[in-house]
């Protein structure tokens, strides 16, 4: 089993939708969540950043920890054609710093 | 504009030579990192770096090499490329230290290897 887990998609939507993007993990040691978005034919750039549990805003994008049920969300309200891309849910601990674990990614669009 | 290159962005090769997929960031960061990414599928990490004369191999086993002789620069290599070898490689890196630093990573633009 990959302790890393992400809905794998892919996902479609109308623009101005709320999406919803989730990943479960095994391994309990994990304190550090990040979400990347990859556009086709680039490298994944960093969204989203989160230390433990709880809740960060940034626009339109909201990330959620629930360190309890071992599982992570990224919102995106109205969505816009220009959210298209591949989301990886991203996690580590302290023990190896550095040496994140990624998920498979959900690749996303949203139709005008 | 600090920032991570990658050269080059495609690179189609036959069987048998040696290859040097280039990495260079202006960023002054110290912890460098390859990447190998297959489509729909997670990213494996095969080498990385905390600074000019380290290197590391990641979890994923892989026959290329690495260097790093200068802060900015960390060039991978295939002595022998081989189809199994097609992949998209990325490079990345991030500040060493401080609670959090080592997670945000900063990708290249990748470099699309197709050996034939």
């Amino acid at each position: 089993q990959k302790e890393v887990e992400q809905d794998p998609g892919p996902l479609s939507v109308p623009e101005g939708a709320i999406v919803s993007l989730n990943c479960t993990y095994s391994n309990s040691a994990f304190q550090y969540f990040m979400w990347y978005r990859q556009y086709s034919r680039k490298g994944p750039e960093l969204l989203m950043y989160t230390y433990s549990s709880g809740n960060k805003e940034d626009g339109r994008f909201t990330a959620q920890v629930d360190k309890s049920s071992k599982y992570i969300s990224l919102f995106i309200r109205d969505s816009q054609p220009s959210d298209s891309a591949t989301y990886l849910c991203a996690m580590a601990d302290n023990t190896n710093a550095g040496k994140s674990t990624f998920g498979d990614g959900t690749t996303l669009t949203v139709k005008p | 504009e600090a920032d991570i290159y990658q050269t080059p962005r495609y690179l189609v090769i036959g069987t048998g030579k040696k290859i040097t997929l280039e990495c260079s960031q202006t960023m002054g960061h110290d912890k460098m990192y390859w990447y190998q990414q297959d489509p729909g599928m997670e990213l494996h990490l095969i080498h990385y770096s905390y600074g000019v004369n380290s290197t590391e191999k990641g979890d994923l086993s892989s026959e290329s090499t690495v260097s790093r002789i200068r802060t900015e620069h960390f060039p991978l290599t295939l002595e022998s490329a081989r189809p199994s070898h097609t992949s998209q490689y990325l490079c990345a890196s991030s500040e060493l230290g401080g609670r959090g630093a080592n997670e945000k990573l900063f990708f290249g633009s990748g470099t699309q290897l197709s050996v034939l």
